[in-house]
Formats: C-alpha cells, sequence, structure tokens
C-alpha cells in the first residue's frame, strides 16, 4: 500500500450514467493529481490541486468535475461520458506543489463505459 | 509537441540476468528525468530519478544513464528477480512545472 486509496477499484457505467471517484491519502500531502492512463497510451495529467485549490486543468473535457474539500481528498465526478473515457484513472499525492518526482500514486479506478 | 519513446514494447529476460530497458526523449530542455514501475492491477511506482545535469545515478539493483547528445535514457536492472516482472516507462519534466511527459512503456517479463 502506498498510502493513496481510490475507490471504487472497478467501474462499469452507461453513458448517461453519473458517478464519482474518490482518492483519499493519508501521507500529510498537500497536493494531488488526477491522471488518465489509456490502454497503450501514456499517462496524462488532467487536473493538480494545492491546499484544495486547482491549479491545473490540462484540457479536460467538462463531463469531467474534479471536487476536492480538503488535502487527503479528492474526487472526480463523471457525467455524460464517452466510450473513449474508458481507461485507468489515477489518482497521485506528492508533498507539495512542484514536487511531483515525490509523487505516490493510487492503485487507480478501472473505468469502462458502455 | 515533446514526446518520449520507448525502443521496445515487451523484454523477456532470464531470472538473475541483467536488463536494459531504453528511452528516448525529443525535449532538450527537460531538467529531469524519472523511472516508474507499474505492476499489473497497481498504479505506477518511482524506481529512480536522474537530473539533466547528471549522466549516471545508481539505486538498488537499479542504474540509470542519461545521454545528452543523442537524448536517450536507460534503465538498468540487475540481477532480475521474478518480482520485476512490470511495466517500466519514463518520464520527463522541467522545475516549477506540473506537468510530466511519460512513455508508453515496456513491458518486462522475468523468466524463471
Amino acid at each position: 500500500e502506498t498510502g493513496v486509496t481510490q475507490t471504487p477499484r472497478h467501474l462499469v457505467m452507461g453513458m448517461t450514467n453519473k458517478k464519482s471517484l474518490k482518492c483519499e491519502q493519508h501521507l500529510g500531502h498537500n497536493a494531488m493529481y488526477w491522471y488518465k492512463q489509456s490502454a497503450k497510451k501514456p499517462l496524462e495529467l488532467m487536473f493538480v490541486y494545492s491546499l484544495e485549490e486547482r491549479v491545473e486543468n490540462n484540457s479536460v473535457p467538462s463531463r469531467f468535475s474534479p471536487e476536492c474539500p480538503n488535502s487527503s481528498h479528492l474526487f472526480l465526478h463523471l457525467h455524460t461520458l464517452q466510450p473513449e473515457d474508458s481507461a485507468l484513472y489515477l489518482c497521485a499525492s506528492s508533498p507539495s506543489i512542484g514536487r511531483s518526482t515525490e509523487a505516490f500514486f493510487g492503485q487507480g479506478t478501472r473505468l469502462t463505459v458502455v | 509537441g515533446e514526446s518520449v519513446g520507448l525502443h521496445l514494447p515487451t523484454l523477456s529476460v532470464q531470472e538473475g540476468d541483467n536488463s536494459i530497458i531504453n528511452c528516448a526523449y525529443s525535449n532538450s530542455a527537460s531538467d529531469y528525468f524519472i523511472w516508474y514501475k507499474q505492476e499489473s492491477g497497481k498504479g505506477p511506482q518511482f524506481i529512480i530519478d536522474i537530473r539533466s545535469n547528471m549522466d549516471k545515478r545508481q539505486g538498488q539493483r537499479v542504474t540509470v544513464l542519461l545521454n545528452k547528445t543523442v537524448k536517450h535514457l536507460s534503465l538498468q536492472i540487475a540481477a532480475t528477480q521474478p518480482g520485476d516482472s512490470a511495466v517500466y516507462f519514463c518520464a520527463e519534466g522541467n522545475f516549477g512545472n506540473e506537468k510530466l511527459t511519460f512513455g508508453t512503456g515496456t513491458r518486462l517479463t522475468i523468466i524463471p
């Protein structure tokens, strides 16, 4: 265990559904990240939060909506997704912004959109 | 845009042998490079990093070599063990920028 926990581990949802991914870290870190890992594609950074404030949004479609209520929790709200959004969604945390090399990753949520 | 790529998608190595995984990068202005290991069903795990002003860095059973002339990065794993079986990918980044550029990965299989 890396100290970053993601739930659920697997999720199947229809294109009209609304679901949320949850990430929790117990490392006392101040920065949290959402990444998307598609099959045979490099890891893509989606969002970065620092002390509950969003500091980066890498041109992610609005059907993905992040929420960071406190520095230990990060959510990714999903609605009206497309089949091409099927991927492994990884959460990570690091001590602070600018220390992404010290990031710990969760095990990811395997999302399938049908 | 800049990209990070890997020469081989798969690599099989006999247990106990050394393995070398390669990575080509195109951004000569990157400040540092990272190697990650991702086992099946798990998230990426940091292995080792190297700053652009270094040529070599050693860790426990791992060595990363950086050749800036040809923009090439390699990860050497000594005396491979079954637990080394995983996907390995490199990433490059710049200080002050949260966005890392990742490679697609090489699947290393250790043959008992």
